[in-house]
C-alpha cells in the first residue's frame, strides 16, 4: 500500500520551459511534505519543503504547491536548465512517526537543450 | 564540513553470505536513518537511531538485517545471510535535530547473486 504515488517514472522538458512534477498522497496524518533531488550514484539531497499549514512555498526556481483536500502537490521549476536532469523523489512525514519519512517511486526528469 | 559517508559504495555477495555496511555521520548529528530503494521503487525507511538507541526500527524486514551504533558515532548495518532480495540501495541520513530534512550519504549498492 503506497502511501505517496508519483506516478510519472519520467518526464522529458525543453530547456527554459517549466518543469512541473506531480505528487499524490493517500495517509491525511502527513503534515509535512519534502522533495529531494538525486543525481546517479549520490544520495537524495534536500531541494525544498512544505507544511501543511502552508499552500505554497517558493525557493528560487523552485515552488511546491500542495492542495490537501485533493491530498496532492506539485513542484514547479522555472526556468527548467540542463542541470535539473536528475531523478526527483517527493516524500511525507507525520507528527508522532517520529519523522520517518515515506517516499514516492521517484519521477526522472530529463531536460532537453 | 564533512557530509554523510558510506563504505563500501559497491557490494557484490553470494546469496548466504554476510554483508556489513558502514555509515558515517556528520559529527555532532546525534539522529542517524537508514534507508533502502531496492530496484528503483520508492525509497524505504529501515531505522532511526538517537545517538547510540534505536530510536524506531520499525522498518527493518526481517532479523536478518542488524543495526547498531556503538558510542553514538558511526552506525552498521549487518545481513546475515543475505537473500537476493536484499539486493537495492541503502542510504545512510543523519540530522542533528530530529526533524524533517536530513543529509543522506551517496549510499552502498547491494547486489547478492
Amino acid at each position: 500500500d503506497q502511501q505517496v504515488k508519483q506516478n510519472s517514472p519520467s518526464l522529458s522538458v525543453q530547456e527554459g520551459r517549466i518543469s512541473i512534477l506531480n505528487c499524490d498522497y493517500t495517509n491525511s496524518m502527513f503534515d509535512y511534505f519534502l522533495w529531494y533531488k538525486k543525481y546517479p550514484a549520490e544520495g537524495p539531497t534536500f531541494l525544498i519543503s512544505i507544511s501543511s499549514i502552508k499552500d505554497k512555498n517558493e525557493d528560487g526556481r523552485f515552488t511546491v504547491f500542495l492542495n490537501k483536500s485533493a491530498k496532492h502537490l506539485s513542484l514547479h521549476i522555472v526556468p527548467s536548465q540542463p542541470g535539473d536532469s536528475a531523478v526527483y523523489f517527493c516524500a511525507a512525514s507525520a507528527r508522532g512517526s517520529n519523522y520517518q519519512l515515506i517516499w514516492g517511486a521517484g519521477t526522472k526528469l530529463i531536460i532537453k537543450p | 564540513e564533512a557530509g554523510v559517508t558510506q563504505f563500501p559504495s559497491h557490494s557484490v555477495i553470494e546469496k548466504g553470505q554476510t554483508v556489513t555496511l558502514r555509515c558515517d555521520p556528520i559529527s555532532g548529528h546525534d539522529n542517524l536513518y537508514w534507508y533502502r530503494r531496492v530496484m528503483g521503487k520508492e525509497i524505504k525507511f529501515l531505522l532511526h537511531f538517537v545517538k547510540e538507541s534505536k530510536q524506531d526500527e520499525s522498518g527493518m524486514p526481517n532479523n536478518r538485517f542488524l543495526a547498531e551504533r556503538t558510542g553514538g558515532t558511526y552506525s552498521t548495518l549487518k545481513v546475515q545471510p543475505a537473500e537476493l532480495e536484499d539486493s537495492g540501495v541503502y542510504f545512510c541520513a543523519s540530522s542533528q535535530d530530529v526533524g524533517r530534512g536530513y543529509t543522506f550519504g551517496s549510499g552502498t549498492r547491494l547486489t547478492v547473486v
